[in-house]
């Protein structure tokens, strides 16, 4: 079946750093991928997508590629700030691309310090 | 546009007891899912409705648990006999048919069974 996996956290990273979280999916088809963010008591946000093959999503600094030949979708951000620090989920669309039936990974922990 | 929203927020309720919690979705949305996510975990799908019809279900949803959406608005989840092991964030999140990903997660309810 399909699935995603995500570098284990948590990652920390010190202000201004460069981020890099690694996500890479086994599917079937063309689904889309997804970023969530999770801060602190809040509830999950989509922060980007991409719905096909060498689609770039970007949102609030943060940018992933949709890779079809390496099946990845790595989050990358230049310089992260302390207000970044969250829990970030890699997500595909299981079966048709256009539907919310969602498949997440296991979630990654970022700790930015000052 | 309110958002989603849940109720209650909190639920603490003893093993064996019945509970049931609320997802209103956004008015215009004819897509209603439900997804449950344990502590360190990424969410996982529960199963999700076009308007009043139960679509998809997926096989984490034991005969204890039952969902309705009459009249295609409101949905409501229930959990008969509940077990430690259903102890999560149930998160409930709407959209328009044919849209990728899901933008509008309500806050979750949290169940605790003692």
């Amino acid at each position: 079946g399909n699935s995603v996996t995500q570098m284990e956290g948590p990652v920390t990273l010190s202000e201004e750093a460069f981020l890099t979280i690694n996500c890479t999916y086994t599917a079937t088809g063309y689904p889309s991928l997804f970023w969530y963010v999770q801060y602190p008591g809040e509830g999950l946000q989509l922060l980007l997508k991409a719905t096909k093959a060498d689609d770039k999503g970007s949102n609030k600094g943060f940018e992933a590629t949709y890779r079809k030949e390496t099946t990845s979708f790595h989050l990358e951000k230049g310089s992260v700030q302390v207000s970044d620090s969250a829990v970030y989920f890699c997500a595909l669309s299981d079966g048709s691309s256009n539907t919310g039936k969602l498949i997440f990974g296991q979630g990654t922990t970022l700790q930015v310090k000052p | 546009d309110t958002g989603v929203s849940q109720d209650p927020r909190h639920k603490i309720t003893k093993r064996g007891q019945n509970v049931t919690f609320r997802c209103d979705p956004i008015s215009e949305h004819n897509r209603l899912y439900w997804y449950r996510q344990t502590l360190g975990q990424g969410p996982e799908f529960l199963t999700y409705f076009q308007n009043e019809a139960q679509l998809e279900k997926s096989r984490l949803l034991s005969d204890r648990f039952s969902a309705e959406r009459p009249k295609g608005s409101f949905s409501t989840l229930e959990i008969q006999r509940t077990e430690q092991g259903d102890s999560a964030m149930y998160l409930c999140a709407s959209s328009l048919e044919g849209v990728a990903g899901l933008k509008f997660f309500g806050p979750g309810t949290r169940l605790t069974v003692l």
